[in-house]
């Protein structure tokens, strides 16, 4: 079944500063990986996606994905953050046996000014 | 976030009431999704509606139960829940094959905060 992990409950990063959120994936065949924030009080919004093509994403509020198929990894990434970048997010994956997505744990991200 | 909406935002209920949970996509997609968000857990898929037929139940206690009258309108009934049911409960919307490729990113409503006394 397709998976994916995110090994960071937490990330902190000071304001200014670049920004990395972990996510690995497990899938049989081609891997379409999503990533999504939640701020508090709000439903998930949808940041970027990998379907084929560049292994780098570009994505909403400055932010980037780099798709890496030997180390199976999808890291989210943003040059310089910001306090407003403080929020959950989530890695998923799409899971082609049923269409479902299947969502990691999240990761909090905590940008200190 | 007005593409997809919920109501109630908040819900308090005892473990021997009825009540039900409404979300409205206003963006003509043909999917619709209910999610359990639980503190440090992964979502938990919960119901799938494509086409407005059912297309999946992840062994969700008959507690819970979805209506999808209309592709643009999902329900969650609930009735005698226990507390461990307390989570945020969001709705989401997507095109969906076999209308579009399985590449098609979900967007969510807000969610209901729902607590089981």
């Amino acid at each position: 079944a397709q998976s994916v992990a995110q090994p960071e409950d937490q990330v902190n990063v000071a304001e200014g500063n670049p920004l990395t959120v972990k996510c690995t994936y497990s899938v049989s065949g081609n891997p379409y990986l999503f990533w999504y924030v939640q701020y508090p009080n709000r439903g998930l919004q949808f940041l970027l996606k990998y379907i084929t093509g560049d292994n780098l994403v570009k994505g909403s509020y400055g932010f980037e994905a780099e798709f890496n198929k030997s180390q199976t990894s999808f890291h989210l990434k943003k040059p310089s953050a910001l306090v407003s970048d403080s929020a959950l997010y989530f890695c998923a994956v799409r899971d082609m046996s049923n269409n479902d997505m299947r969502f990691g744990a999240g990761t909090r991200l905590t940008v200190k000014p | 976030e007005t593409g997809v909406t919920q109501t109630p935002r908040h819900l308090v209920m005892g473990m021997t009431n009825k009540k039900s949970l409404k979300c409205e996509q206003h963006l003509g997609h043909n999917a619709m999704y209910w999610y359990k968000q639980s503190a440090k857990k992964p979502l938990e898929l919960m119901f799938v509606y494509s086409l407005e037929e059912r297309v999946e139940n992840n062994s969700v206690p008959s507690r819970f139960s979805p209506e999808c009258p209309n592709s643009s309108h999902l329900f969650l009934h609930l009735h005698t829940l226990q507390p461990e049911d307390s989570a945020l409960y969001l709705c989401a919307s997507s095109q969906a094959p076999p209308t579009s490729g399985p590449y098609n990113e979900q967007f969510f409503g807000p969610g209901t905060r729902l607590t089981v006394l």
